[in-house]
């Protein structure tokens, strides 16, 4: 298996633009997590879906963000409109039973906001 | 937010030492997890020990639980250069997963 992947591993954009973050999780995992890294804040947990749908999105800072699940292997991960403040790696994970198993996390999206 | 917290935020030893991390969490817990970060990668699972165990060994780490004190350890033995990362102990509730600030690990050839 190729492991969690996401796109793109780059994104530099002006503040206002719309951004797009995508996510494949492993096959066969039912578990999929969104999070977001910062020197300040560290390792923030966004949101989690459960075999598509969401379960906890307590975590989504704003209304500006939305994440959907359309199904079992793509996730997406929206800023509109964006914010210098949004600038910072954003992990997407997947585990087979949530909490309950190791996640596997994929390389990050390093988002730029200019 | 974050449930763990690491102690210490940076950790700087020689290569052959014993490095010793401690997470305190808060909440009640299903398990306690471990990753490790490379810098500029992602997250990479090492150990999970669940709340009804107290230590667990997987090579040259040793971890334990002391779920009354809501507080874990990890221990590196005989560190090589190559353990240079960031730790982190991540909390499992529910089905979530929240981890903590983490610790910067140097190992000095």
């Amino acid at each position: 298996d190729a492991g969690v992947i996401q796109s793109p591993r780059h994104e530099v954009t002006e503040m206002g633009q719309e951004v797009t973050l995508r996510c494949k999780p492993i096959s066969g995992h039912d578990y999929l997590f969104w999070y977001r890294q910062t020197m300040m804040r560290g390792l923030e947990l966004l949101i989690y879906f459960n075999n598509n749908v969401p379960i906890d999105d307590s975590g989504m800072p704003e209304d500006r963000f939305s994440a959907k699940m359309p199904n079992a292997s793509f996730s997406t991960l929206k800023i509109q409109p964006s914010e210098p403040r949004d600038s910072a790696v954003y992990f997407c994970a997947s585990s087979s039973w949530g909490g309950n198993e190791k996640l596997f996390f994929g390389s990050g999206t390093q988002l730029s906001v200019l | 937010s974050q449930q763990g917290e690491e102690d210490p935020q940076a950790l700087s030893i020689q290569e052959g030492e014993n490095a010793t991390m401690n997470c305190s969490y808060k909440t009640s817990i299903n398990n306690l997890q471990w990753y490790r970060q490379n810098s500029g990668r992602g997250l990479v699972h090492l150990i999970l020990i669940r709340s009804n165990e107290r230590e667990k060994h997987s090579g040259r780490l040793r971890v334990t639980l002391d779920t009354s004190k809501k507080s874990s350890s990890l221990l590196i033995t005989a560190s090589r250069a190559a353990d240079t990362a960031s730790y982190f102990c991540a909390t499992a509730g529910n089905n979530d997963m929240r981890f903590g600030a983490g610790t910067r690990l140097t190992v000095k050839p």
